[in-house]
């Protein structure tokens, strides 16, 4: 079935351990994503990336990184864990186009940092 | 820069009676506009777009809205709920950024639906 697969589902973290949240598409879109999200404010952009081979900084994106080394994949690192980034994370992807393509989101990883 | 309000975080309903969701946007120029449903535990699916074309979109499960540019609105409605309705409701606004569109999120609708 094609769409957006995320791992893992959930993780509960210690602080300061280095984290990285997994995503795969397989429906060949160009631009990836990734959202937080919290309660009451919604979901905010962390990273994205156009095509790949290229990234750039989203609303939020200090104390994460992110790779484009293919189509397909678009991990999502935390390189020392805090626990102000306990949340749900959501990857998504788009397909070419301008700024009418909606997004189609996986079904989101839920990280607790202790 | 674009922006997105959702007037309301919580709406709660009878099964069978009218819904409606409000939102109003900002934007620079002629926005692309989503809504967006997601039910517990789950990701965001796609309920409907506008993107300059017939200012009333049909959306998936009976949902509809309305693009009205001289209030900067985009409403979502749907003429008698369901139990099945019961989730989280994002209006979205698309802002162009490099070659692609970037979303930005409302802060959410929590929409109930009493028996």
């Amino acid at each position: 079935i094609a769409g957006i697969t995320q791992a893992p589902t959930s993780q509960i973290l210690a602080a300061g351990r280095r984290m990285t949240l997994r995503c795969t598409q397989d429906m060949r879109h160009n631009a990836m994503y990734w959202y937080r999200q919290d309660l009451g404010l919604g979901l905010r952009l962390i990273h994205y990336s156009n095509t790949a081979g290229t990234t750039g900084k989203g609303e939020v994106p200090d104390g994460y990184s992110v790779s484009r080394a293919n189509t397909d994949d678009f991990p999502l690192t935390l390189a020392s864990a805090v626990p102000s980034q306990t949340s749900v994370y959501f990857c998504a992807s788009s397909p070419p186009g301008l700024s009418n393509q909606p997004q189609h989101f996986g079904d989101g990883t839920r990280l607790s940092i202790l | 820069a674009q922006s997105v309000t959702q007037l309301d975080s919580h709406v709660s309903v009878s099964e069978g009676t009218p819904v409606l969701l409000r939102c109003n946007y900002s934007s620079s120029y002629s926005p692309s506009l989503f809504w967006y449903v997601q039910h517990p535990n789950k990701g965001l699916q796609l309920l409907l777009k506008y993107t300059s074309a017939a200012t009333l979109v049909k959306g998936i499960n009976g949902f509809e809205a309305e693009f009205k540019k001289s209030e900067t609105s985009f409403h979502l409605t749907k003429p008698s709920a369901h139990m099945s309705d019961a989730a989280e409701y994002f209006c979205v606004v698309s802002e162009k950024k490099g070659s692609q569109g970037n979303l930005i999120f409302g802060k959410g609708t929590k929409l109930s639906v009493k028996p």
